[in-house]
């Protein structure tokens, strides 16, 4: 089964608009990671949750955890064009490996 | 700011030569890693390395793949012989902590012909 999955698998919004990309995942986690990838570039970290924290923020960017339902949600407040961008989920395991298992991705489009 | 370094960024090589995919991670971190993105898809893990050993590896990372930390700055990954399905970006990643962050570098385009 597919640990991570983002939707929706694309976003299109003009700046000043807020984004908001989900994730779901399948097995109990210790935190889960958020990154963004510019097209073909390499992958920029953006956020850390931890599994006992409900809501994180670092500027523009909040993240919220729901360990009940299995997901997350990364809100991007009133975006740039230089948000657009693929957003990818990576979640830790809590038993048996350090490894991240990623998302599928959103790939965000925002018009100027 | 300290962060994870990749070379070559672009590989192309021949199928069934071998190649060296070279990382240095951030320097007190204790966790490597190497993932692969092939073109349009999801980050995919490949192994992972700690205290000199590899602490667990995916399907994917057969008997062609190895890794080395030959100092202790270095952390390279060796494909032995080459297929087309191994063109890809290689990504190398490192953290402190298993739970802490993980920083990935700029990542390895590699293009086998």
């Amino acid at each position: 089964s597919q640990q991570g999955e983002e939707d929706p698998q694309a976003l299109s919004i003009q700046e000043g608009e807020n984004a908001t990309m989900n994730c779901s995942y399948k097995t109990s986690i210790n935190n889960l990671q958020w990154y963004r990838q510019n097209s073909g570039r390499g992958l920029v970290h953006l956020i850390l949750i931890r599994s006992n924290e409900r809501e994180k923020h670092s500027g523009r960017l909040r993240v919220t955890l729901d360990t009940s339902k299995k997901s997350s949600s990364l809100l991007i407040t009133a975006s740039r064009a230089a948000d657009t961008a693929s957003y990818f989920c990576a979640t830790d395991r809590s038993y048996n490996t350090d490894k991240l298992i990623f998302g599928t991705g959103t790939r965000l489009q925002v018009f100027p | 700011e300290p962060e994870v370094t990749q070379t070559p960024s672009h590989q192309v090589t021949q199928m069934g030569q071998e190649v060296i995919l070279r990382c240095v991670p951030i320097s007190n971190h204790l966790y490597f890693y190497w993932y692969r993105q092939i073109l349009g898809q999801k980050v995919e893990f490949l192994v992972s390395f700690y205290n000199n050993e590899i602490s667990e590896k995916s399907e994917i990372f057969d008997d062609q793949f190895s890794v080395e930390r030959p100092d202790g700055s270095n952390f390279t990954l060796k494909i032995r012989s080459t297929k087309l399905e191994d063109s890809a970006m290689y990504f190398c990643a490192s953290r402190l902590t298993e739970n802490t962050e993980a920083f990935f570098g700029q990542g390895t385009r590699l293009t086998v012909v």
